[in-house]
């Protein structure tokens, strides 16, 4: 089945205490990228990557890390969370072609708690 | 910068309706609009895809339409049921692949 996985689902943690968001997709997509959710702000984009190795800040970079050194893999970390990046995030991949992208897929998320 | 708005941001209605959901957007240099649905607290599940070149995308009792130079696109439901009550999500995607999305219509569909 062609599918984004996230993991964890849930996540509760410690201000301060490193942590990393898996994301895995198995339709051999160029395109990934990292969303988070809050109430009245919508889904707001975290940072993308065009392909392996290409990675780049999207409109809420600050606090997060990422990297793509296989196409399947764009984990999303966290050196030092905070209780602002309390949040329910995304992870979504795409097929990336002339330059377009045709449809995105979507993980089934990841609501993470920072105390 | 391409802002997009949803409308209404709720509704309410009785099983067997159709309706109109309504999402609109300011910069008509789109590459594609996509319609999502979202269950409360759960993913985002994509409905419907409309290329910029295209004006109209079907799937089952769904039907999008997309107008670029009005910057309009809306999401038609055809004999609306129960399990439709979900949140419906309007994104259109920029150069870079990034999705704008619109704040969302949560639909409730009365039995």
């Amino acid at each position: 089945e062609a599918q984004v996985t996230q993991n964890p689902r849930y996540l509760i943690t410690v201000t301060g205490k490193k942590l990393t968001v898996t994301c895995s997709q198995n339709m051999n997509h160029e395109y990934m990228s990292w969303y988070r959710q809050d109430p009245g702000l919508g889904l707001r984009q975290i940072y993308y990557s065009m392909n392996v190795e290409v990675t780049d800040k999207g409109d809420v970079p600050e606090g997060y890390k990422v990297s793509r050194k296989e196409k399947r893999n764009f984990p999303l970390i966290l050196e030092s969370p905070s209780p602002n990046q309390t949040s329910l995030y995304f992870c979504a991949s795409s097929f990336r072609g002339r330059g377009e992208n045709y449809g995105y897929t979507f993980g089934s998320g990841t609501r993470l708690t920072v105390v | 910068k391409q802002e997009v708005t949803q409308i209404p941001a709720a509704l309410s209605v009785p099983e067997g309706e159709n309706l109109v959901l309504n999402c609109s957007f300011t910069d008509s240099a789109i590459y594609n609009l996509q319609w999502f649905r979202q269950d409360p607290g759960k993913g985002l599940t994509s409905l419907l895809l409309i290329q910029s070149s295209q004006r109209e995308q079907t799937s089952g009792r769904l039907n999008a339409s997309l107008d670029k130079s009005s910057g309009r696109s809306t999401l038609y439901i055809a004999a609306s049921q129960p399990g439709d009550s979900a949140t419906y999500l309007c994104a259109v995607s920029s150069n870079t692949g990034k999705l704008i999305f619109g704040q969302g219509t949560t639909l409730q569909v009365k039995p």
